[in-house]
């Protein structure tokens, strides 16, 4: 298994530029989600799924958007990219039941200038 | 708001001290406590506690959770240089969100 995986490891976007965060996991997880790493912020939640065709808001959705359509995939749009959105992107995928233990993928540096 | 506090926020020790990282919680529908080892990349698991008061350990590691007083700690006996990292500890809720705490950064200095 290759676990959860996250494209690309780097970018950079201009403001105003949209693009996808990719993210996949071959473990039959149900659950995805989608966190950002800022500085002295720790993980914040932007978006999760509890499984295809169901999505909901974490703490900071705002100018992101998300869809579910298979159990595989889980992808993380930016609209219209701002410098506030610069930070680290992981996707964690977990196999369900509450409380359970979620699995990282590998991150995305985004810088939006 | 839900919220998830660390303490320290940073460590120095020496090689073969003992450290406890300390971690304090309030979140709704809370369904476990976890806690995570991130070097460079992503976090890595390390521990999850849903009982109070039953240790769980993992070489020279170990975890408690105190449901009464919202907390939970890490214990690194005899540490070593690896150890170096940042360690996050998170609530879950009922529906699978983690709240995270901004982490404890420790050095292990040799």
């Amino acid at each position: 298994n290759a676990g959860v995986t996250q494209t690309p490891k780097f970018q950079v976007l201009k403001t105003g530029q949209s693009m996808t965060l990719q993210c996949a996991q071959d473990m039959n997880h149900e659950y995805m989600s989608w966190y950002r790493q800022d500085p002295g912020m720790g993980l914040r939640l932007i978006h999760y799924s509890v499984g295809a065709g169901i999505t909901d808001q974490g703490e900071v959705p705002n100018g992101y958007n998300v869809s579910r359509s298979t159990t595989e995939d889980f992808p993380l749009r930016l609209l219209s990219a701002a410098p506030s959105q610069t930070s680290v992107y992981f996707c964690a995928s977990t196999p369900g039941g509450g409380g359970a233990e979620q699995y990282f993928g590998p991150g995305t540096r985004l810088t939006v200038t | 708001e839900d919220k998830v506090v660390q303490s320290p926020l940073s460590l120095v020790v020496h090689e073969g001290d003992t450290v406890t990282l300390n971690c304090s919680y309030e979140v709704t529908n809370f369904r476990s406590l976890l806690w995570y080892k991130q070097e460079k990349k992503a976090p890595t698991f390390l521990f999850m506690l849903t009982s109070s008061g039953i240790e769980k350990k993992s070489g020279r590691l170990s975890s408690i959770l105190d449901k009464k007083e919202l907390f939970s700690i890490l214990n690194i006996t005899a540490t070593q240089t690896g150890d170096s990292a940042v360690y996050l500890c998170a609530g879950s809720t009922g529906f699978q969100k983690l709240v995270f705490g901004t982490g404890t950064r420790l050095l292990v200095s040799p």
